[in-house]
């Protein structure tokens, strides 16, 4: 069956550090994949799309890798900040055409 | 402001009261969904329409309806909402292709008694 699993579902870290959260994923051919954060009752928002032919994608501190080989996107926040605490949600295109799945995301707690 | 609007966003009701939730986007969007979202299952998807008067299930659309009669309203229908029906909704919307992300509505909680 298809399946999206986001590593784990809290990921602890110190101020000032890089935070990497994994997103894999099993019988899906994505043609790209999405990170949202989202906080505590409100919706998820969009941060990054990287798409099947690109390795690497950036947004200010903000970096996304995407390995179709691994299946495997990893997305990582650097200089890390209390305000960085969230839950980041990866998402995927089942069909080209924008009929995206969620994984259950990973809650990011940074600790000043 | 580019946004998707829900309504209500708070709703307690009792087992077989139907209810409508309400969604509008003002962006000119082709894609409209439906999401609920729940502890350590994330969010799924109800039903998602391609534009209008074009509507498909999701994962989990037992029990729920919806209808696309313009391009900017996609309503949620429960005819007779049970307690496994409680959850946290979100309406979402993008262009079909080009828009590079969903954007979310600020969501409806749910609770049905």
């Amino acid at each position: 069956s298809q399946k999206i699993e986001q590593n784990s579902e809290a990921l602890n870290i110190q101020e000032g550090k890089t935070a990497t959260l994994t997103c894999n994923y099993t019988n899906y051919s994505p043609a790209y994949l999405q990170w949202y954060r989202q906080d505590p009752g409100r919706g998820p928002v969009f941060l990054l799309l990287i798409r099947e032919n690109e390795k690497e994608k950036r947004k200010e501190r903000l970096k996304v890798t995407f390995d179709t080989t691994l299946k495997q996107s990893l997305f990582h926040i650097t200089a890390s900040q209390p305000a960085d605490s969230a839950t980041y949600l990866c998402a995927l295109d089942l069909d080209n055409n924008n009929d995206m799945r969620f994984g259950a995301g990973t809650r990011l707690t940074v600790k000043p | 402001e580019a946004q998707v609007t829900q309504n209500p966003r708070y709703l307690i009701t009792v087992t077989g009261k139907k209810l409508t939730v309400t969604c509008s986007q003002n962006m000119n969007h082709e894609y409209m969904s439906w999401y609920r979202q729940d502890p350590g299952l994330g969010l799924r998807q109800i039903y998602y329409s391609m534009n209008v008067e074009v509507t498909d299930k999701g994962d989990v659309p037992e029990g729920y309806k919806v209808s696309r009669k313009e391009k900017r309203n996609f309503p949620l229908i429960l005819e007779s909402p049970s307690p496994n029906q409680t959850s946290l909704y979100f309406c979402a919307s993008s262009q079909i292709l080009g828009q590079p992300g969903y954007t979310f509505g600020s969501g409806t909680r749910l609770t049905v008694v």
